[in-house]
């Protein structure tokens, strides 16, 4: 079983501000199995990313994800007021699937 | 345009049942794997269980496997997920979701989710 740990837990930062986000993974992710979620309050989770660095369908180009071995980064420049929400990773590299257990990007 | 609506959460005691319905408009379900994923109040997504586009192919989280059972209706374009023997930590707001894209075996991320349904397990 794959754990994906996120951190921080919480980012408080200030619209404008550039945020980067973390997510490790227990064990090897292959071929960048790895997905971005954003979730609002109240809402379903949204995809932002998949791939590990492709953009979903209508995702802003300041949401931009990378890899660098088990460790995976979203990263949100220049943030903007509907950006301030809760981020989860997911791997689909194997059973079962699993999300890092989120961080939530606050106004500061 | 896709559409995904759960039904059928509500309020049971622990050891009861329920059936959740996800009715999805917009595409065919024999063309998509299909999840339920949940989040506890206040907590994180965990998947929960995956049936494949054929129907042949099911997963269970380790949480559930054997209380919970994945199915669909394809005349209807229709998802269930019965839980039995439910329990407190049972208790979460389940969604339904389609993979982003169809016919990919082994590749499960979400495209497409719900609005998801409560479902509360207390006596």
């Amino acid at each position: 079983e794959t754990v994906m740990t996120q951190s921080p837990a919480t980012l408080s930062l200030s619209p404008g501000d550039s945020a980067t986000l973390s997510c490790r993974a227990s064990q090897s992710v292959s071929n960048s199995r790895l997905a971005w979620y954003q979730q609002k309050p109240g809402q379903a989770p949204r995809l932002l990313i998949y791939a590990a660095t492709t953009r979903a369908t209508g995702v802003p180009a300041r949401f931009s994800g990378s890899e660098s071995g088990a460790v995976f980064t979203l990263t949100i420049n220049s943030l903007q007021s509907e950006d301030f929400a809760v981020y989860y990773c997911q791997q689909y590299n194997d059973w079962p699937l699993s999300f890092g257990g989120g961080t939530k990007v606050q106004i500061k | 345009e896709v559409q995904l609506l759960e039904s059928g959460g509500g309020l049971v005691q622990p050891g009861g049942s329920l059936r959740l319905s996800c009715a999805a408009s917009g595409f065919t379900l024999t063309n998509y794997a299909m999840s339920w994923v949940r989040q506890a109040p206040g907590k994180g997504l965990e998947w929960v269980s995956l049936i494949s586009d054929t129907g042949t192919f099911i997963k269970y989280a380790d949480s559930v496997r054997g209380r919970f059972t994945i199915s669909r209706d394809t005349s209807r374009n229709t998802l269930f997920l019965q839980m039995s023997s439910l329990r407190a930590e049972d208790s979460a707001i389940y969604y339904c979701a389609r993979d982003f894209s169809a016919g990919v075996g082994y590749i499960h991320y979400f495209g497409s989710w719900g609005q998801g349904d409560l479902v509360t397990v207390s006596s």
